[in-house]
């Protein structure tokens, strides 16, 4: 059975830390790996990433994809209280609908003051 | 440029009773989705549309119903509602795909059956 296992599942870091979400996979036909960051409400996308060992940056977010070993990590450096939110990844797969996506069960994160 | 705009935000409803949760997007994508997202589930995918006039059944698509009559338009009903459908429920759309689009969200419905 295909699946996406995100960890941590929370974590509780101070401002200026820097994390490490992790995201592995199980997808038969891999096709592409994203990260969406949710709030309040709609989760809005990040990065999207399709080949090994390419970081994809923006500002003090930055995502890198590992297809031999199927997992992907996101890095913030320099948190602020702002980035606290859950953090979801999720893989496409080639098959059925080429735009559907499997998510993993999200990364809560907490930034303190 | 509105993007994806759901309707109604919340709804309460009692076991039995039927409702439609209307999706809307101006963007002119082909794809359109409805998920579910319950706490510790992630988001799982109910139906999809690749297109007006077609649909075809995700992840867990017990118990609702959907059709895409426009394209800018998704619609998800739920024919009898039941406890287990209390959620929140994302509407997406995207580009037709070579895997290369991202989805957009809407800001979501929260649903509670009593």
């Amino acid at each position: 059975e295909d699946k996406v296992v995100q960890s941590p599942l929370s974590l509780v870091v101070h401002e200026g830390d820097t994390v490490t979400l992790n995201c592995s996979y199980e997808v038969t036909n891999f096709r592409s790996l994203l990260w969406y960051k949710q709030e309040k409400k709609a989760p809005t996308f990040l990065f999207m990433l399709t080949s090994s060992g390419i970081e994809k940056k923006s500002g003090r977010l930055s995502s890198i994809l590992d297809k031999k070993e199927l997992f992907s990590i996101l890095n913030i450096t320099a948190t602020q209280t702002g980035d606290s939110a859950v953090y979801l990844c999720a893989v496409r797969y080639y098959g059925g609908s080429q735009g559907n996506l499997i998510f993993g069960k999200g990364t809560k994160l907490s930034v303190k003051p | 440029n509105a993007g994806v705009t759901q309707t109604p935000k919340f709804r309460v409803l009692k076991t039995g009773q039927s409702m439609t949760l209307l999706c809307a997007q101006d963007m002119n994508h082909e794809y359109m989705y409805w998920y579910r997202q319950d706490p510790g589930m992630g988001l799982r995918l109910i139906h999809y549309s690749v297109g007006e006039g077609t649909t075809a059944k995700g992840e867990v698509p017990d118990g609702y119903n959907v059709s895409r009559l426009k394209k800018q338009n998704f619609l998800l009903g739920l024919e009898s509602a039941a406890p287990s459908q209390t959620s929140v429920y994302f509407c997406a759309s995207s580009y037709a795909t070579s895997g290369t689009y991202e989805q957009y969200f809407g800001p979501g419905t929260r649903l509670t059956v009593t």
